[in-house]
């Protein structure tokens, strides 16, 4: 099956500073890579994400990129503000439509 | 307004109580998921169902059981609690072609 790996674990950034978060695959059939941001007692949220068929997405502050060859795709987030911090988590969709899921990365954006 | 919902949103019980989490997902669609996550820590997936009466274990061991008799509807059982089920339990739901998961606001477990 799929395995997807995350790093950083935590990140601090000074808020205005950009947040890049990495994450690696080993499925090459994996097709879809969507990103979620969860904060503290809520739901994980849908960010961002990016179909297999694409290299580069962005929307505002939020940019997500995929390199099919090496199997890796990255967050990143430009001027961040402290209402970014949050856990954010990445994953693959494989085959049978099943999500795996990274391990999350904390992220304090400090004011 | 197409969302996720689940209940209870807390819930603590004693051990060997049975007890059923529900959710259900006004989205529309085909496929549902349930994972368990302690806070802030990986998502782990322990049931998932394509449509209705299909239902898969996930990769975590679990001793719940699932139904999906209607669409919209997965509710999940664990027939006698222990304080190792003390976690959150999140339902999930997703569309089979374009993929997006949406998540549901998530069901807190404590087992004394």
């Amino acid at each position: 099956g799929e395995n997807v790996e995350q790093h950083p674990s935590t990140l601090s950034v000074q808020e205005g500073d950009s947040a890049v978060i990495k994450c690696t695959y080993s499925d090459s059939a994996s097709n879809y890579f969507p990103w979620y941001k969860q904060e503290l007692g809520k739901r994980p949220q849908l960010i961002i994400d990016i179909r297999s068929n694409v290299g580069e997405k962005k929307d505002q502050r939020i940019a997500v990129t995929l390199n099919k060859t090496a199997k890796h795709f990255s967050l990143h987030i430009t001027e961040t503000q402290p209402e970014d911090s949050a856990v954010y988590f990445c994953a693959a969709r494989g085959t049978g439509n099943q999500f795996y899921f990274g391990t999350g990365t904390s992220l304090t954006v400090i004011p | 307004e197409a969302d996720i919902y689940q209940t209870p949103r807390y819930l603590v019980i004693g051990t060997g109580k049975k007890i059923t989490l529900e959710c259900s997902q006004t989205m529309g669609h085909d496929k549902m998921y349930w994972y368990q996550q302690d806070p802030g820590m990986e998502l782990h997936l322990i049931h998932y169902s394509y449509g209705v009466n299909s239902t898969e274990k996930g990769d975590l061991s679990s001793e719940s059981t699932v139904s999906r008799i209607r669409t919209e509807h997965f509710p999940l059982t664990l027939e006698s609690a222990r304080p190792s089920h003390t976690s959150q339990y999140l339902c999930a739901s997703s569309e089979y072609e374009r993929g997006e998961q949406f998540f549901g606001p998530g069901t807190r477990l404590t087992v004394l």
